[in-house]
């Protein structure tokens, strides 16, 4: 199967420090990948659409210059949280499509961010 | 947009017993139906999903049924165990499967033996 490994797993950080999660798709090229939020006991939220080589797409309501957004490469898409506030704190996980009409997405397994 | 509601919320059911959980979507571009199962602090796992194309699909105790022209799909687990605790999220694809996923509030299942 598809493997997206996502790092740090766990990351605390001061109020107003910028904090960077990496997802890498391990053993496939990834030309989409999508970054999602979940809050304790809520659902996934869709964050952004992160496209190799071009601008993230970004959902309603989130702020493209607080969560910053680069997939420089086939395997590789990170997320900045810039300025981190402790209302950011929450669970970030990555997914990665093999590409279109294939389905299926591969998570991440997922970077707990607090923020004091 | 897509927007995909989950029901029930919370599910109480005893070992053995049957579970469904059922999701409606709005989208009808919408091709691809997965649901996960995610349990605390992990990544959510697939369990089962359905294309458009296809009306029922199963796998084992698992099974998923899917109703297009309603916009509506269903998860059903029978012969329920204690593992089978955990959250349940529906899902549906926006547009084409291998597109962004929009997911559900979520079902929290117990079984109790």
């Amino acid at each position: 199967g598809a493997v997206v490994s996502q790092h740090p797993s766990r990351v605390i950080c001061k109020s107003g420090t910028s904090v960077k999660i990496e997802c890498r798709s391990l053993d496939f090229q990834a030309t989409t990948m999508f970054w999602y939020r979940q809050f304790p006991k809520k659902s996934l939220m869709l964050m952004a659409t992160s496209n190799e080589g071009s601008k993230a797409t970004y959902e309603q309501g989130v702020e493209k210059d607080k969560f910053l957004i680069n997939h420089a490469s086939l395997t590789l898409s990170t997320l900045t949280v810039t300025s981190a506030h402790p209302e950011d704190s929450s669970f970030y996980i990555c997914s990665a499509s093999r590409g279109a009409n294939t389905g299926e997405l591969f998570f991440g397994e997922g970077s707990r961010l607090t923020v004091l | 947009g897509e927007n995909v509601e989950q029901h029930p919320s919370t599910l109480s059911v005893q070992e053995g017993d049957s579970a469904v959980i059922k999701c409606t979507y709005s989208d009808s571009a919408s091709n691809y139906f997965p649901w996960y199962k995610q349990e605390l602090g992990k990544r959510p796992q697939l369990i089962i999903d359905i294309r458009s194309n296809v009306g029922e699909k199963k796998d084992q105790r698992i099974a998923v049924t899917l109703n297009k022209t309603a916009k509506h799909f269903s998860l059903h687990i029978t012969e329920t165990q204690p593992e089978d605790s955990a959250v349940y999220f529906c899902a549906a694809s926006i547009g084409q499967a291998g597109t962004a996923l929009i997911f559900g509030k979520g079902t929290t299942l117990s079984v109790s033996s």
